[in-house]
């Protein structure tokens, strides 16, 4: 198993550009996260997504939109990048754990996007 | 105030050391994770708990629920473990949206 991908690792975009974030895993994760990490402040979530054709928003959701057409793939699109998306975005996938209340968690490589 | 507090934020130990990080949190959880993190690298779990002790290797994570409080230790540390370490905890009744402290950087030095 590959685990969670996420493409590409490095960005660097114009403000006003748009681009999709890619994510997939092949653990058939029904849950599905995309996270961004900005220096001095914990993870914090965008959207998530606790199956196929489901998504919510998150803590930060503006700026970003996301679907999820598969249970495999959960793109994140930026719609018009600004300079306060520049940051580290993560990707994790979960899956309950038979017999548990409890969800074990999978993150991406990460990608590092700077908008100038 | 944050719903997970991390303490100390940096840490730096000599090797062999017995190192311990905490995180209180505020809110009911069904799970707490601690991760790592290592410079320019992804996320890693060591750890899931909900309640009493788990030991791997040299780490070991304990939570106390009544407390709202976790701790994780790293016995003879090694330049190795240099990382960051995140409590994130995963709120009761929610999928799977987890709440993150702001890290811990442990530098462990020769």
């Amino acid at each position: 198993n590959a685990g969670v991908t996420q493409t590409p690792k490095f960005q660097v975009l114009k403000t006003g550009q748009s681009m999709t974030l890619q994510c997939a895993q092949d653990m058939n994760h029904e849950y599905m996260s995309w996270y961004r990490q900005d220096p001095g402040m914990g993870l914090r979530l965008i959207h998530y997504s606790v199956g196929a054709g489901i998504t919510d928003q998150g803590e930060v959701p503006n700026g970003y939109n996301v679907s999820r057409s598969t249970t495999e793939d959960f793109p994140l699109r930026l719609l018009s990048a600004a300079p306060s998306q520049t940051s580290v975005y993560f990707c994790a996938s979960s899956s309950r754990l038979a017999g548990y209340e409890t969800y074990e968690q999978y993150f991406g490589p990460g990608t590092r996007l700077t908008v100038t | 105030k944050n719903e997970v507090e991390q303490s100390p934020q940096n840490l730096t130990a000599q090797e062999g050391e017995f190192i311990t990080i905490n995180c209180s949190y505020s809110v009911g959880i069904s799970a707490l994770h601690w991760l790592q993190q290592h410079p320019g690298g992804g996320i890693v779990s060591l750890f899931m708990l909900s309640s009493g002790k788990k030991k791997h290797g040299r780490l070991i994570a304990t939570i106390n629920i009544q407390e709202k409080h976790s701790s994780l230790h790293i016995t003879a540390s090694h330049p190795r473990d240099s990382a960051v370490y995140i409590c994130a905890v995963l709120n009761t009744g929610t999928a799977s949206k987890l709440t993150f402290g702001t890290g811990t950087r442990l530098q462990v030095t020769l």
